[in-house]
C-alpha cells in the first residue's frame, strides 16, 4: 500500500528555471494539500484541494500553481524558481479536516 | 492572529525518563489540535486529535491532553525509537475548513 508518493525526492533548479512537482495518493481521498518546510517555521499550506476539481489558497501560495488533475493526482508548479522557494515540499491527503497521510518530500534547492 | 509555539526546541532524555511536551495556541475557537511525529528525512506521521478541553488521547508511551490554551504531549518512559520530532497543528473555527497551522515542533532524542 503505497500512500502518497512524491517524486521527485530531490531536484536541484537554477534561477529562474521552471519545474512541476508531482503527488499521487492511492486512498481514495477528496483532499490533498501542498505544505513547504522550512527550519524553525513549521509547515506552512501552499495550495490545497478539498475536491477533483477545485483548488484554494494557502498561506504562502504567491510563486506557485497546482493542478488537481483527478482524484489520485495534485501537482506544484513553480513558473520561474527563485532561491527563497528553497525548502523541503510534502503533500499530503486526507478525507476532510486535517492532513492525514503525507508523503516523503521533495527536497528543492535553487542556485 | 493565529498563532501555534511549541517549547523545548530541542529535549534530551534518558531512556525511561518520562517527561512533557508543550504546545500552546492563540486562535478565536478551536477546531481541533493535532499531534504528528515526523522522523528524519520523511514525512509527518499523524498521531492523536483532541477538540476540547479535558480531552485526552493514548497510544502506547504517548498521551496527548488538552487544556483551553495549551496541549501537552507526555512522554512515560521513553525508548529511542521514539526520537523523532514531534509537530502539533491547530485548525481555528473561523477559517476554511481545511486549513491547519502548525507549530514549529520539539526536537526529542531519546539515549540508551
Amino acid at each position: 500500500n503505497a500512500g502518497v508518493t512524491q517524486t521527485p525526492k530531490f531536484q536541484v533548479l537554477k534561477t529562474g528555471q521552471s519545474m512541476t512537482l508531482q503527488c499521487a495518493q492511492d486512498m481514495n481521498h477528496n483532499s490533498m494539500y501542498w505544505y513547504r518546510q522550512d527550519p524553525g517555521m513549521g509547515l506552512r499550506l501552499i495550495y490545497y484541494s478539498a475536491s477533483e476539481g477545485t483548488t484554494d489558497k494557502g498561506e504562502v501560495p504567491n510563486g506557485y500553481n497546482v493542478s488537481r488533475l483527478n482524484k489520485r493526482e495534485f501537482s506544484l508548479r513553480l513558473e520561474s524558481a527563485a532561491p527563497s522557494q528553497t525548502s523541503v515540499y510534502f503533500c499530503a491527503s486526507s478525507e476532510g479536516g486535517q492532513p492525514q497521510h503525507f508523503g516523503d518530500g521533495t527536497r528543492l534547492s535553487i542556485l | 492572529e493565529d498563532q501555534v509555539t511549541q517549547s523545548p526546541e530541542a529535549l534530551r532524555l534518558q531512556e525511561g525518563e518520562s517527561s512533557s511536551l508543550n504546545c500552546s495556541y492563540t486562535v478565536s475557537g478551536l477546531r481541533g489540535l493535532f499531534w504528528y511525529r515526523q522522523d528524519p528525512g520523511k514525512g509527518p506521521e499523524f498521531l492523536f486529535t483532541l477538540y476540547s478541553a479535558g480531552e485526552e488521547k493514548e497510544k502506547e508511551r504517548l498521551k496527548a491532553t488538552l487544556t483551553k490554551k495549551e496541549s501537552f504531549l507526555h512522554i512515560t518512559a521513553p525508548k529511542p525509537e521514539d526520537s523523532a520530532t514531534y509537530l502539533c497543528a491547530v485548525r481555528d473555527m473561523k477559517t476554511s475548513y481545511d486549513k491547519v497551522i502548525f507549530g514549529p515542533g520539539t526536537s526529542l532524542s531519546v539515549i540508551p
